[in-house]
């Protein structure tokens, strides 16, 4: 199994530009998590979905970010504008939530650097 | 609300020497609790976790926890430290009814010679 996959893994871009992370969750799994992670608030959740559908957003910081799931292997993250705020390392994990207290499996991350 | 404290930011031990890293959770149900690592530039690998079963849980790469309800502590130890455990450990509970995991802050664990 390839695991949970992230691209890019560094993007660096401009203040005010669009944004997109993509993830592919490992095969199987029902849910998808988007988390950010920073220095000064840590491991916040942003966004999950359970069979593609958007569950939970209270998490996403504001309106310029968004997140689609649009079948079960894929998801994005986009952010238009970018700001240098926005700058941290997102993470993506998926698990199959089947019974209690299942595994979340995290992807290596994109970190984002916004100038 | 369900949450997690980790005691300690950071944390230093020599190789061979005990590792404890402590996690108190806040919980009014019965909490799922969860330890994972993160090593340098990588995502996050779950070295354990609770589920109501039995309370002392054994991990990968020799670490164990054991829930304690009466502290409300679920903290994560390893008799032997190795230099290869130098990374950062994060504690985590399930929010009830929901597929969340609350984070703590994390603990650095460095390992010396």
């Amino acid at each position: 199994d390839a695991g949970v996959i992230q691209s890019p893994r560094h993007e660096v871009t401009e203040m005010g530009q669009e944004v997109t992370l993509r993830c592919k969750p490992i095969s199987g799994h029902n849910s998808l998590f988007w988390y950010r992670q920073t220095m000064m608030r840590g491991l916040e959740l942003l966004i999950y979905f359970n069979n593609n559908v958007p569950i939970d957003d209270s998490g996403m910081p504001e309106d310029r970010f968004s997140a689609k799931m649009p079948n079960a292997s894929f998801s994005t993250l986009k952010i238009q504008p970018s700001e240098p705020r926005d700058s941290a390392v997102y993470f993506c994990a998926s698990s199959l939530t089947q019974g209690v207290g299942y595994e979340q499996y995290f992807g290596p991350g994109t970190r984002l650097t916004v100038t | 609300a369900q949450s997690v404290t980790q005691l300690g930011s950071h944390v230093s031990v020599s190789e061979g020497a005990l590792v404890l890293l402590r996690c108190n959770y806040s919980s009014s149900v019965p909490p799922y609790l969860f330890w994972y690592v993160q090593y340098p530039n990588q995502g996050l690998q779950l070295l354990l976790k609770y589920t109501s079963a039995a309370t002392l849980v054994k991990g990968i790469n020799g670490f164990e926890a054991e829930f304690k309800k009466s502290e409300t502590s679920f903290h994560l130890t390893k008799p032997s430290a190795h230099m290869s455990d130098a990374a950062e450990y994060f504690c985590a509970v399930m929010r009830y009814n929901t597929d969340k995991l609350i984070f703590g802050t994390g603990t650095r664990l460095q390992v010396f010679p």
